[in-house]
C-alpha cells in the first residue's frame, strides 16, 4: 500500500507567478483534500475533490483552483502569487463511500511542498 | 462554526512521564469526529487517534488516549510514558458530519528532555 506522496518538496516562485503542485492519493483513497499551513499555524482547508468535482471549499479566493483526475490523482493549482501565498501546502486523502459519510474520516497526509514566493 | 483551540503553545516534559494536551472545540453539530495529529519537523501530519462525538469509550492506540468530555467541549491526547521521539508539534481537529472539511487548532509544541 503506497502513502500519500507530492511533488516538488520545495519550490521558489516569483510574485505574479503561476503555480501547480501535484499530490497521489493514497491506494484505494478517492478524496483528495488540500490545505495550507502558514508558518507557526495549523492547516486551513483550502478545497475538496472527490469524483473529480471540487466538494467543498474554504475561504480561499477563486485564483486557488483544482483537479482531480480518474486515478484520484491532484493538482492544486494557485494563479497570480502573492508573497503571503507562501507556506506550506498539504494533501490529504481519504476514502468515501456511497452517501457522504459521517465524521470518521481519517486523512492521511503528504509531506508537503513548501512554497516560497519572492 | 467549528472552532477548535489549543491553549498551550508550549510544553516541556520529562521523559518517561505522562503529558496531557488539551484541546477544546466549538460546534452546532450534535455529529463530529474529533482527531489529534503529530506533525515532526519533516512536515507530515501523522494521524494519532480519533473520536466519534457519539462513541461511548474514549478512544486508545497505544501509548495515546483521548480524554473526551463531552459536555465540557473538551478533547485532551494524554500520552503516556513519554518519548524522545514524541518532541513534536501536536494538533487537535474536528470534522462535523458530510463535511470533509478538517479544522484545525493552533497547535502545541512538545517537547520531551531527557
Amino acid at each position: 500500500e503506497t502513502g500519500v506522496t507530492q511533488s516538488p518538496t520545495h519550490l521558489i516562485k516569483t510574485r505574479g507567478q503561476q503555480v501547480t503542485l501535484r499530490c497521489s492519493s493514497q491506494s484505494g483513497h478517492n478524496t483528495v483534500s488540500w490545505y495550507q499551513q502558514a508558518l507557526g499555524q495549523g492547516p486551513q482547508f483550502i478545497f475538496q475533490y472527490y469524483r473529480e468535482e471540487e466538494n467543498g471549499r474554504g475561504n480561499f479566493p477563486p485564483r486557488f483552483s483544482g483537479l482531480q483526475f480518474p486515478n484520484y490523482s491532484s493538482e492544486l493549482n494557485v494563479n497570480a502569487l502573492e508573497l503571503d501565498d507562501s507556506a506550506l501546502y498539504l494533501c490529504a486523502s481519504s476514502f468515501t463511500g456511497g452517501a457522504f459519510r459521517g465524521p470518521r474520516y481519517e486523512q492521511y497526509f503528504g509531506p508537503g511542498t513548501r512554497l516560497t514566493v519572492t | 462554526a467549528q472552532k477548535i483551540t489549543q491553549t498551550q503553545p508550549g510544553m516541556f516534559v520529562q521523559e518517561k512521564e505522562a503529558v496531557t494536551l488539551d484541546c477544546t472545540y466549538d460546534t452546532s453539530d450534535p455529529s463530529y469526529g474529533l482527531f489529534w495529529y503529530k506533525q515532526p519537523s519533516s512536515g507530515e501530519m501523522i494521524f494519532l487517534i480519533y473520536q466519534g462525538s457519539y462513541d461511548q469509550q474514549n478512544a486508545t492506540e497505544g501509548r495515546y488516549s483521548l480524554n473526551f468530555q463531552k459536555a465540557r467541549k473538551s478533547a485532551n491526547l494524554v500520552i503516556s510514558a513519554s518519548q524522545l521521539g514524541d518532541s513534536a508539534m501536536y494538533f487537535c481537529a474536528m470534522g462535523e458530519s458530510g463535511n470533509e472539511k478538517l479544522t484545525f487548532g493552533t497547535g502545541t509544541r512538545l517537547t520531551i528532555i531527557p
